[in-house]
This record gives structure tokens, C-alpha cells and sequence, in this order.
């Protein structure tokens, strides 16, 4: 079975801390994807990685930056953490063949105090 | 630039069939994929059209037509399981795959 990890389901943060979300697949997939959704705001897309220490924008990548030193693992920080990040972060990978089948991670929860 | 409309929601019966409608405005467009998500889940990819024309999945079946920048997702024998959002997603070669806000579904008894 494909499988995306994410390694934590729930995390209570203070604002202003350094945040990091991991996320593994098991699958070698070359694309890896950080969403965050919201209630009323579907899901959007942060950041993604087409490849090893390649990464691109997506549509809110303001407050992130990203990692992918290794093909299975994407890291998604956020350097100083304010209370609007404050979501559900949502990390999925893909093959290169492009027919758009992600395999999303269960998420994260993450909540700034 | 880059749009995608969707209805917001959608309500439907038990065994009945909806149709989940899709336009979109997409750069370098490829194809077209469908996900579902249920409350508290995660999205899970339902189907691909690469190509103009009906794919057929079991209950679900998945329309294009690229001349139109138009798509849908016909569910048939509705269940109450199938009450969940629904996502539409313009794929291009970037593998920039944008989700919006999705259709959310609900099916009654």
C-alpha cells in the first residue's frame, strides 16, 4: 500500500516558535505537495517539490519555506509561527507521470496560540 | 491567471444521481482530476480525464470536454456514504494542482 506519513497528527504551538511539519513517502514519488484548508477556503496550495532540493511556490507560500533534502521527505517550516497559520496542513506526493493521482498524508493539525 | 467554479454544495437523495459540474481557466491545462474528501479524511484521488469524453468508475463517471473548459462528475446510486466534498482539479506540466473550494455533497434518506 502507498504511504504518506505525516509525522505528527495534533500540535499546540506559541506564536512566535519555529514550526516544524514532516512529511515521508514511501512510494518514490518525484513531486511532493504542502496544502493547508480551511474552513470556507478549500484547500491551497503552499509549496511544492519536483524533484530532490527543487522546490516551487504555490499560491500562499508567505510564513513557509520548505526542505526536501531526500526524495521521500518534505518539510514544510514555518519560521515564526502567528496565529492565522493556525490550520490544517495536508502533505501529499505523486508520480511524474502526470494523470494528477496525489496521495495525501492523514494531515496535521496545527494550532497557534 | 488561473479560475475554477464549482457549486458550493449540492443536495441529492438516496439512489438518485447528481452531477457535480466544473469549469476552469487554467494555463498549459493536461487533464482534469476528480478527488473526494469526507469530513475529518483526507482528499483521495476518484478519477482522471486525460482526454476528451465520459471515464466510467464503477457509481462514478467523469465527463470532459477541453473546448469548453468544462467538466463533471456524475454519481449514480447515490449512498449516504457518498455525502463528502468533492474537488475538481485542472492539472498542467507543472504539477501545480490547485484544489479550490470543492462541492460539498449531501445525501439524504
Amino acid at each position: 500500500d502507498v504511504k504518506v506519513t505525516q509525522s505528527s497528527r495534533y500540535l499546540v504551538k506559541r506564536t512566535g516558535e519555529k514550526v516544524f511539519l514532516e512529511c515521508v513517502q514511501d512510494m518514490d514519488h518525484e513531486n511532493m505537495f504542502w496544502y493547508r484548508q480551511d474552513p470556507g477556503l478549500g484547500l491551497r496550495l503552499i509549496y511544492f517539490s519536483y524533484d530532490v532540493k527543487m522546490k516551487e511556490k504555490g499560491d500562499i507560500p508567505e510564513g513557509y519555506s520548505v526542505s526536501r533534502e531526500k526524495k521521500e521527505r518534505f518539510s514544510l517550516i514555518l519560521e515564526s509561527a502567528s496565529t492565522n497559520q493556525t490550520s490544517m496542513y495536508l502533505c501529499a506526493s505523486s508520480p511524474p507521470d502526470n494523470t494528477g493521482e496525489l496521495f495525501f498524508g492523514e494531515g496535521s493539525r496545527l494550532t497557534v496560540l | 491567471g488561473q479560475s475554477l467554479e464549482q457549486p458550493s454544495e449540492v443536495t441529492a437523495v438516496e439512489g438518485a444521481i447528481v452531477q457535480i459540474n466544473c469549469t476552469y481557466q487554467t494555463s498549459g491545462f493536461y487533464g482534469l482530476s476528480w478527488y473526494q474528501q469526507h469530513d475529518g479524511g483526507a482528499p483521495t484521488f476518484l478519477s482522471y480525464n486525460g482526454l476528451d469524453g465520459l471515464e466510467e468508475t464503477g457509481r462514478f463517471s467523469s465527463f470532459l470536454s477541453r473546448s469548453d473548459s468544462y467538466g463533471y462528475l456524475l454519481l449514480q446510486e447515490l449512498q449516504m456514504k457518498d455525502s463528502a466534498s468533492y474537488f475538481c482539479v485542472p492539472g498542467t506540466g507543472t504539477y501545480k494542482y490547485i484544489f479550490g473550494t470543492g462541492t460539498r455533497l449531501k445525501v439524504l434518506a
